[in-house]
């Protein structure tokens, strides 16, 4: 087990950009979630994946959040037109169809300016 | 919805002394699931212990254990011999299932424990 992976892991970026987040889920796991999570809150849930279907979306994701998991491996969340309230911790889980313990990676640090 | 509040903010504990993390839940859902995690400052959210709400044992996993009481609807970690390098965010998380039986997680604030030497 390599643990779930994320790229990269901190972005500084100017109001207006685009920017793209990638997410390596545990190998076996078919299943992939994205969270947000803002200073001083715990983490919350923004979209999860089964396979390569985008199953669920949080009202959280506005229309600038586009997120994607072609081949039903790794995961891409994009955010568009970057505002200052994006600037968060995203945070990437994967688990087995099996099991239910979601096991994170290390996370991407946002800062728009 | 599912609703977990963390009432304690901050803990500051003495090194080798146990500790208990509040967290109280509310769901109307008679199947659930609990988690714990800790988040240290370099901010990934390491597994630490899971409690299935139908489990007849309160769950262990090395120097955690979770007090589970289900009709006080809470579900504490205690951490034994407390170490430095327990100093970290801790979020309680219960499950909240979705369609096609997937599943995402409901967070708590989190309580932020400081082992002192």
């Amino acid at each position: 087990d390599t643990g779930v992976s994320q790229d990269p892991r901190h972005k500084i970026t100017k109001r207006g950009q685009n920017v793209t987040f990638r997410c390596d889920p545990i190998s076996e796991h078919n299943r992939l979630y994205w969270y947000r999570q803002t200073l001083g809150q715990g983490p919350e849930f923004l979209t999860y994946f089964q396979n390569e279907a985008q199953l669920e979306k949080s009202r959280l994701l506005s229309d600038r959040f586009s997120a994607e998991r072609p081949k039903g491996s790794f995961s891409t969340l994009e955010i568009q037109r970057t505002e200052q309230g994006d600037s968060a911790m995203y945070l990437c889980a994967s688990s087995i169809e099996a099991r239910e313990t979601q096991y994170f990676g290390p996370g991407t640090r946002l800062l728009v300016l | 919805a599912q609703k977990i509040t963390q009432t304690q903010p901050g803990m500051f504990v003495q090194e080798k002394e146990a500790v208990t993390l509040d967290c109280t839940y509310d769901t109307s859902d008679p199947s659930y699931g609990l988690f714990w995690y800790k988040q240290p400052s370099s901010g990934e959210m390491i597994f630490l212990i899971y409690q299935g709400s139908y489990d007849q044992q309160n769950a262990t996993e090395g120097r955690y254990s979770l007090n589970f009481q289900k009709a006080r609807k809470s579900a504490n970690l205690v951490i034994s011999a407390s170490q430095l390098g327990d100093s970290a965010m801790y979020f309680c998380a219960m499950r909240e299932v979705l369609i096609q039986g997937a599943q995402k997680l409901v967070f708590g604030q989190g309580t932020r424990l400081t082992i002192n030497p």
